[in-house]
C-alpha cells in the first residue's frame, strides 16, 4: 500500500524465539497502529503510537512490546512468541487523533510453530 | 472487547443488486468508519461519518448512521464482481485514541 510497508511478509518461527516485525510509513504520519486479525475476532488492536517514543496498550497488549525511535518506524517485537501469537498482523497510519481514516500495510502473516 | 458488530455475517448477491450492511455499537462514538478487505490484502478506508451526520455518500456507497439506536449501514448500489470484500465497520469512541473494528461482512457479488 502507498507509503506504508510491512516487512516481512511472511514469517514462520518457532515457540519461544523473540521475533521483530517492522512498520515503515513515508507519509509522515503522527499515528501508527498494530493490529491482529484472527478468524472470528476480528481486528484487535495490539498497541498504538501517537509520537516518536509515546506509547501505550491496546486490548490484546499481553506478550508483546514495540518502539517508535523515529516517525517513520513502528517496530513490534514478540518477546517469546507462542502459538497463540499465530497471526495475520496489520501497522496502520493516521495523520491525525480523531476524524480521519486509517491507511493500513498488506500485513504479515506470522506462523509459531 | 468489540464495539462494533455488522450484520449479516455473509451476503451473496448477484451483479447489479444493491448491497446492504448494517452495524451496531454499543457506546457513545466520535465517528464510525467502513472499510473494505480484499483476501489477503490489508484494509481500505471507505468512507468516515461523523456522529453529527446522519448520511454520507462517495461514489455508489451511502452510509447513514443513527446515535439514538447505535447503529449504521453501508449501502453499495449497482454492485460488481469487485466489490467482493469483507466489509467491516470502525468506531471511534468518545475521546479515544483507538478504532475498534467489528468482525466484518463477507459480501459475494456474483457475475
Amino acid at each position: 500500500d502507498a507509503g506504508i510497508t510491512q516487512s516481512p511478509r511472511h514469517k514462520v518461527t518457532e515457540t519461544g524465539t523473540p521475533v521483530t516485525l517492522r512498520c515503515h510509513q513515508t507519509e509522515n504520519h503522527r499515528y501508527m497502529y498494530w493490529y491482529r486479525q484472527d478468524p472470528g475476532h476480528g481486528l484487535r488492536l495490539i498497541h498504538y503510537s501517537y509520537g516518536v517514543k509515546d506509547t501505550d496498550k491496546g486490548e490484546v497488549s499481553d506478550g508483546y512490546s514495540v518502539s517508535r525511535s523515529k516517525t517513520e518506524d513502528f517496530l513490534l517485537t514478540l518477546e517469546s512468541a507462542t502459538s497463540s501469537q499465530t497471526s495475520v498482523y496489520f501497522c496502520a497510519i493516521s495523520p491525525g487523533d480523531f476524524n480521519y481514516g486509517y491507511t493500513f500495510g498488506s500485513g504479515t502473516r506470522l506462523t509459531v510453530v | 472487547s468489540q464495539q462494533g458488530e455488522e450484520d449479516p455475517q455473509a451476503l451473496s448477491i448477484q451483479e447489479g443488486e444493491n448491497a446492504t450492511m448494517n452495524c451496531s455499537y454499543k457506546t457513545s462514538i466520535n465517528n464510525l468508519q467502513w472499510y473494505r478487505q480484499n483476501s489477503g490484502r490489508g484494509l481500505v478506508h471507505l468512507i468516515l461519518i461523523r456522529s453529527n451526520e446522519r448520511e454520507k455518500h462517495s461514489g455508489r456507497l451511502r452510509v447513514t448512521l443513527d446515535t439514538s439506536k447505535k447503529s449504521s449501514s453501508l449501502l453499495i448500489t449497482a454492485s460488481r464482481a469487485a466489490d467482493t470484500a469483507s466489509y467491516f465497520c470502525a468506531t471511534r469512541g468518545a475521546g479515544s485514541y483507538q478504532l475498534t473494528f467489528g468482525k466484518g461482512t463477507k459480501l459475494s457479488v456474483i457475475p
